[in-house]
């Protein structure tokens, strides 16, 4: 079965600050990884998807990285900004169904 | 206009009583889902229905039950609600299985 952590529970980061999110998951033959983020009383927001081919991907300030043979992803936002302050998700795809972590809280203060 | 829909957003209701969540996609997907995100904000699967057809039955309680009248719909019914029902139900669609996926606002569900 599929386990997938994210660590740190919670990060607070002036803002400016370069920052990096961490994903770890227990078994590599996943399809792909998709990262989004929830803001308070919202649904998810989708923000990359890397198959598992792929090494990494970049949107904007954004860039999420994979490692499938270690069971790692990571999401490295560049130039904090307050409004990134939400939680931050990973779901692997495989077994026919996303498995998702439990979210780093990240908050960026002015 | 939204992509996925869901209705209502709120729903305060009593133990026992039986209760509808509706869900719409406008964004021609095939697959749709069912995820239930408890007080600890970790989001679990329950259903996954790929052209109308149930492809992911988690173990959810009978009470549970999706309905897809469409490849557009996937509905949730619950009966004799419980108090450890309360949770915020989100609706998700994606192109196809294990494509990316786009969710809902979500609906916070109480039972008292």
């Amino acid at each position: 079965k599929q386990e997938v952590t994210q660590i740190p529970a919670a990060l607070s980061v002036p803002e400016g600050e370069n920052l990096v999110l961490n994903c770890s998951f227990t078994d590599s033959a996943i399809y792909n990884l998709q990262w989004f983020r929830q803001d308070p009383g919202k649904g998810l927001t989708s923000l990359l998807l890397i198959q598992s081919s792929q090494r990494e991907q970049t949107s904007g300030r954004l860039n999420a990285s994979l490692d499938k043979s270690s069971g790692r992803s990571t999401l490295y936002i560049a130039a904090s900004q307050p409004g990134d302050s939400a939680t931050y998700l990973c779901a692997v795809y495989n077994f026919n169904k996303f498995y998702f972590g439990s979210g780093t809280k990240l908050n960026v203060k002015p | 206009d939204t992509a996925v829909s869901q209705t209502p957003k709120y729903l305060v209701t009593q133990m026992g009583n039986d209760k509808s969540i509706k869900c719409e996609q406008n964004l021609g997907h095939d697959t749709m889902y069912w995820y239930k995100q408890d007080s600890k904000k970790f989001l679990k699967i329950m259903f996954s229905y790929n052209n109308k057809e149930l492809i992911i039955n988690e173990t959810v309680p009978n009470r549970f039950s999706p309905k897809s009248p469409d490849k557009a719909h996937l509905n949730l019914h619950i009966n004799s609600l419980e108090l450890g029902d309360s949770a915020v139900y989100f609706c998700a669609s994606s192109q196809g299985r294990g494509w990316e996926q786009y969710f809902g606002p979500g609906t916070r569900l109480t039972v008292t």
